[in-house]
């Protein structure tokens, strides 16, 4: 059964910072990994798609890498601003199709 | 639609009703999924549709929830005899095919009190 982890659990930041999210899987057969944020109360707002044949995306100041033979992906934010404070939740597709969520990293900035 | 739309957007039942919950893709989309959200945790995988067929319902907890798409596009879940375990966020994505990109709604509260 695929197990989705995401370290930190919680991260806060001063505004401006570089920052980095990770996200690790036990089933490297995936088909992509893809990356939402979370608001609260809100739904999820997809980020980034990795596909499993590629390495990375990158879309403004985000930028998302993978490496399925150890199983871990990282979300790279640049320049850190209040407005990215949000849970960051990444998600694998496997065999069946279905998304595997992880528990999310909730990420504040400061201003 | 421009985007996944979900309703009711909160529903409040009393433990032991009957309720619906109405999921609406984004048009053109084959695949569509229901996930369940309870506070502090990752989406949970309820159900998976491709086309009007339910290709994956494993996640689907015991038989009081069922799930319908008789057409392909909007899809419906269903619930029976609500318990107060049932409460959560209920969400809805849709993707164009299996392995593409997934859209999310904005997910339906419900509270069984």
């Amino acid at each position: 059964k695929q197990e989705v982890t995401q370290i930190p659990a919680a991260l806060s930041v001063p505004e401006g910072e570089n920052l980095v999210l990770n996200c690790s899987f036990t089933d490297s057969a995936i088909y992509n990994l893809q990356w939402f944020r979370q608001d609260p109360g809100k739904g999820l707002t997809s980020l980034l798609l990795i596909q499993s044949s590629q390495r990375e995306q990158t879309s403004g100041r985000l930028n998302a890498s993978l490496d399925k033979s150890s199983g871990r992906s990282t979300l790279y934010i640049a320049a850190s601003q209040p407005g990215d404070s949000a849970t960051y939740l990444c998600a694998v597709v496997a065999g069946s199709y279905q998304l595997t969520f992880g528990k999310g990293t909730k990420l504040s900035v400061i201003p | 639609g421009a985007g996944v739309s979900q309703t009711p957007s909160n529903k409040v039942t009393e433990k032991g009703k009957y309720v619906e919950l109405r999921c609406d893709p984004i048009s053109g989309h084959t695949a569509l999924y229901w996930y369940r959200q309870s506070l502090g945790q990752g989406p949970e995988f309820l159900i998976y549709f491709q086309g009007t067929g339910a290709a994956d319902d494993s996640g689907l907890p015991n038989d009081r929830f069922f799930a319908v798409r008789p057409e392909g596009s909007v899809s419906t879940l269903k619930i029976q005899r609500t318990e107060r375990g049932d409460s959560a966020v209920y969400l809805c994505a849709s993707s164009l095919k299996g392995v593409t990109e997934a859209f999310f709604g904005q997910g339906t509260r419900l509270t069984v009190v």
